[in-house]
């Protein structure tokens, strides 16, 4: 299947501080990425989906400012978490589907990368 | 708005004991429902995906249903790396996550 990473896996910051996130597509071009956080035992919270070439689609309630998204080419994504606070430490994955599976791209699964795990102190 | 609701919350099982996982959704016009496995600290792994009621899909000890209105998780004679948390994501203009069933799997 398609492969999805992210780096870094995990990373502990000061409060105030930014941190990027990356999200890559290793063996295929994924025009559309998600941005998903996750508090412990909670399911997956999508945050916004990324469009390559343009701006990303934030969910209702996601501070757009706050988590910037850059979708610069089809196979890398960035989050990042800007002015980091205690209260955003979380687990944040990225996933992408892989349109040369089907000619419908929505009912394409989605591949999700291993995760990130931020950490403000 | 859609919903996918999961059940139960947390399942234990004797290695051998078949049992299933539920996932109910309301969607009107669900335009396909996945299940994943996810493993403490990792993203979510690809399992099935199914479009229409009846529809079927297998992979070793797994095997997802669909109805109008459920789908089923049906795992056989697990052993204990079966153990993980199962999710199912389903909707119709966005796809949106259950919480999740928590499956362990004892020796």
């Amino acid at each position: 299947g398609a492969v999805v990473s992210q780096h870094p896996s995990w990373v502990i910051c000061k409060s105030g501080t930014s941190v990027k996130i990356e999200c890559r597509s290793l063996d295929f071009q994924a025009t559309t990425m998600f941005w998903y956080r996750q508090f412990p035992k909670q399911s997956l919270m999508l945050m916004a989906t990324s469009n390559e070439g343009s701006k990303a689609t934030y969910e209702q309630g996601v501070e757009k400012d706050k988590f910037l998204i850059n979708h610069a080419s089809l196979t890398l994504s960035t989050l990042t978490v800007t002015s980091a606070h205690p209260e955003d430490s979380s687990f944040y994955i990225c996933s992408a589907r892989d349109p040369s599976t089907s000619g419908r791209a929505f009912r394409n699964e989605q591949f999700f990368g291993p995760g990130t795990r931020l950490t403000v102190l | 708005e859609d919903q996918v609701t999961q059940s139960p919350e947390a399942l234990r099982l004797q290695e051998g004991e078949s049992s299933s996982l539920n996932c109910s959704y309301t969607v009107s016009g669900l335009r396909g429902l996945f299940w994943y496995r996810q493993d403490p600290g990792k993203g979510p792994e690809f399992l099935f995906t199914l479009y229409s009621a009846g529809e079927e899909k297998e992979k070793e000890r797994l095997k997802a249903t669909l109805t109008k209105k459920e789908s089923f998780l049906h795992i056989t004679a697990p052993k204990p790396e079966d153990s993980a948390t199962y999710l199912c994501q389903g909707g119709s203009e966005k796809l949106v996550f259950g919480k999740g069933t928590k499956l362990t799997v004892n020796p």
